[in-house]
């Protein structure tokens, strides 16, 4: 069975601070897809990335990166110079296949002071 | 704009009273998804449909019923044989791998 920890369940930084968050994972399969989404307090989901587990290069997209380790089942998410309106909940969610069989953590509140 | 609407954002209800909350997208999804969110806990999947009459049960189905007779809409019934349907409820669609979700509902049992 698949399964997805985010054992951060409550970050605060300071405005300018980097903040790395954490998502670990298991699946047998071999093929799986990894997600992280935010949720602002609106509470719409918002999608930020997708990666494939074929595909270990990091990702960089302005302040965010994400750092996908097959060899630690890991795929974390690190904001650089965190502001204010990234205080969210952030998901990572893993999916083995098509559409309907997405594995969601718990998810990380990220709070970032002024 | 293109994209997932999700009706009432708040809605309160007496227990035994079955509710509907209502889905549209405009996106020309075919698959879409409902999940329960309770505070401190992931996304659970309530049902989904990937095509239109046709749905599936996900993980947590039990007390609550759905229908596909449109391809935009996806209403989901929290019918009283849901023991404790207070929690946020997300609707989404999909293309592929990715899903868009909606704004939500709150549902409050009083």
């Amino acid at each position: 069975a698949q399964k997805v920890t985010q054992a951060q369940t409550e970050i605060s930084v300071v405005e300018k601070e980097d903040v790395t968050l954490d998502c670990v994972y298991e699946t047998r399969d071999t093929t799986y897809y990894l997600f992280w989404y935010k949720q602002p307090p609106s509470g719409e989901l918002v999608f930020l990335i997708r990666r494939n587990s074929f595909d270990e290069q990091n990702e960089i997209s302005g302040r965010y990166s994400w750092n996908f380790q097959k060899s630690t089942s890991s795929f974390n998410f690190t904001i650089t110079a965190s502001q204010v309106v990234d205080s969210a909940v952030y998901f990572c969610a893993l999916s083995e296949e098509v559409d309907n069989d997405m594995r969601f953590g718990a998810g990380t509140r990220l709070t970032v002071k002024p | 704009d293109g994209g997932i609407t999700q009706s009432p954002k708040y809605l309160f209800r007496k227990e035994g009273q079955n509710v509907t909350l209502s889905c549209e997208q405009n996106l020309n999804h075919d698959a879409m998804y409902w999940y329960r969110q309770d505070p401190g806990q992931g996304l659970r999947l309530i049902y989904y449909s990937q095509i239109v009459n046709d749905f599936q049960k996900g993980d947590i189905a039990e007390g609550y019923s759905v229908s596909r007779e449109k391809k935009e809409s996806f209403p989901l019934t929290v019918t009283s044989a849901q023991k404790n349907p207070t929690a946020f409820y997300l609707c989404a669609s999909s293309e592929g791998l990715v899903k868009f979700f909606g704004p939500g509902t709150r549902l409050t049992v009083l």
